[in-house]
Order: C-alpha cells, then structure tokens, then sequence
C-alpha cells in the first residue's frame, strides 16, 4: 500500500538559512513524486515533479528535491529561505500512471526575520 | 493562476440551505476531482470524475452530491449540511489518457465554507 510521511510537521527557519523538508514514501510501483506549496486562504500549488527521469529535481522558486529510492525519500530543500516561502508544504506520491494521488499530511514552514 | 477557477471563495450556509460549489478549469483536462481540507487533517478525496464519468466516491456521504456536466466544469451541491462540513474544498484537474492519467492535479484556489 502507498503512504507518504512527512516526518515533522512544523519547520521553523531564519530567513536566508537553508531549508529542508522530509518526506519518505512507500510504493509497490515506480512512483512519481511530486511537491506542492500552500499559501493561507490559497489552493495547491506544484514546486516541482520526479517522474522517472533526473533523481534531481528542480522545481520553482528555487526549491529542489531528490529522489533517493534506496532511502525512500524525497526530501525538499532550498539553499536561502525567504519570507515569502511561509507556507504549508505537502510531499505526494502517484501511483497506477497517475490514477492515485496520496498526500502527506504538510510540514508549515515559519521564515523568521 | 493555475486555469482551475472556484466560486464562490467563500460561502456561510445554515445546516437546512442548499448551495452549490463550481468548478472551471481552462486547461483541456479530462478528469476533475473535489478534495475536502480540514483544519489538522490530511487533504481527504471525495469525488473523481473521468470523462464525465465518476470513477471514485471516496465513502462521502450523500449531503454532498457531485454534478460533472462536461469535462471542464464540476460542481458540488450542498444541503442539509452540518458544522463539522466546514472546510476548505478544493477542486483539481488532470490530464486523463486512454487508460490513465499522465500528469499531476492543478488545484484551484479552494471555497472556504462555513456552516453555522
């Protein structure tokens, strides 16, 4: 059975200090992976997508993430954070050729000046 | 602008009205879905349509009633709700090929309801 964990759910960073957030997975399949940010009162934006190809993923925002299948994991990272990158993060996994969509329950990131 | 456009944004019923939610999207997607989000909860499918066929009713019960008219517009009536139904519903869409979908969801930016 798939499941996608993401391993703290809240985050708290300086602005312009690194940021990583967790996210391993089960999966039966090869799955694609996907990272989606939420801003308050916002829908689901995608940051960024691992569908079979590069195990390093670069997504907007200057976000990236890797596949790491002997791990599982496909955590999130950025070099410098910003202000504007408070949000909740949520870590996906699809199966079945994208018929299933598992959701990690978030990580909110706090940016502290 | 993700081309996935909800209305209203925000919507107050009392438990005995009816109302409905509307979904658009602009992308030439072909399945649609409505998500619910509650606070300190995981984001809960409820419905999936493809080719404006339900594929998926997620056990939601039957106050929700999902209309899919054509591919791109979803909406979800609303009657004889109650407060614990309050909650951020989301609409999203994807690319669905013969036998599966072949990309992500596009989320629209969510109607916050309110029951009282």
């Amino acid at each position: 059975a798939q499941s996608v964990t993401q391993l703290d759910s809240h985050v708290s960073v300086s602005e312009g200090t690194p940021v990583l957030l967790r996210c391993n997975y089960s999966s039966s399949y090869s799955p694609s992976l996907f990272w989606y940010v939420q801003h308050p009162n916002k829908g689901l934006q995608l940051l960024l997508k691992y569908t079979s190809a590069a195990t390093l993923v670069k997504g907007i925002n200057g976000f990236e993430a890797e596949f790491k299948k002997s791990e599982t994991s496909f955590h999130l990272t950025k070099p410098s954070a910003h202000m504007s990158d408070a949000a909740e993060y949520f870590c996906v996994v699809s199966e079945d050729n994208f018929n299933k969509f598992y959701f990690g329950s978030g990580t909110k990131l706090n940016v502290k000046p | 602008e993700t081309g996935v456009t909800q209305t209203p944004r925000h919507l107050v019923m009392g438990m005995t009205n009816k109302k409905s939610l509307k979904c658009e999207q602009h992308l030439g997607h072909n399945a649609m879905y409505w998500y619910k989000q509650s606070a300190k909860k995981p984001l809960e499918l409820m419905f999936v349509y493809n080719f404006k066929e339900q594929t998926e009713n997620n056990s939601v019960p039957s106050r929700f009633s999902p209309e899919c008219p054509n591919s791109s517009h979803l909406f979800l009536h609303l009657h004889t709700l109650q407060p614990e139904d309050s909650a951020l519903y989301l609409c999203a869409s994807s690319r669905k090929g013969l036998r599966a979908n072949t990309g992500e969801l596009f989320f629209g930016e969510g109607s916050r309801l309110t029951v009282l």
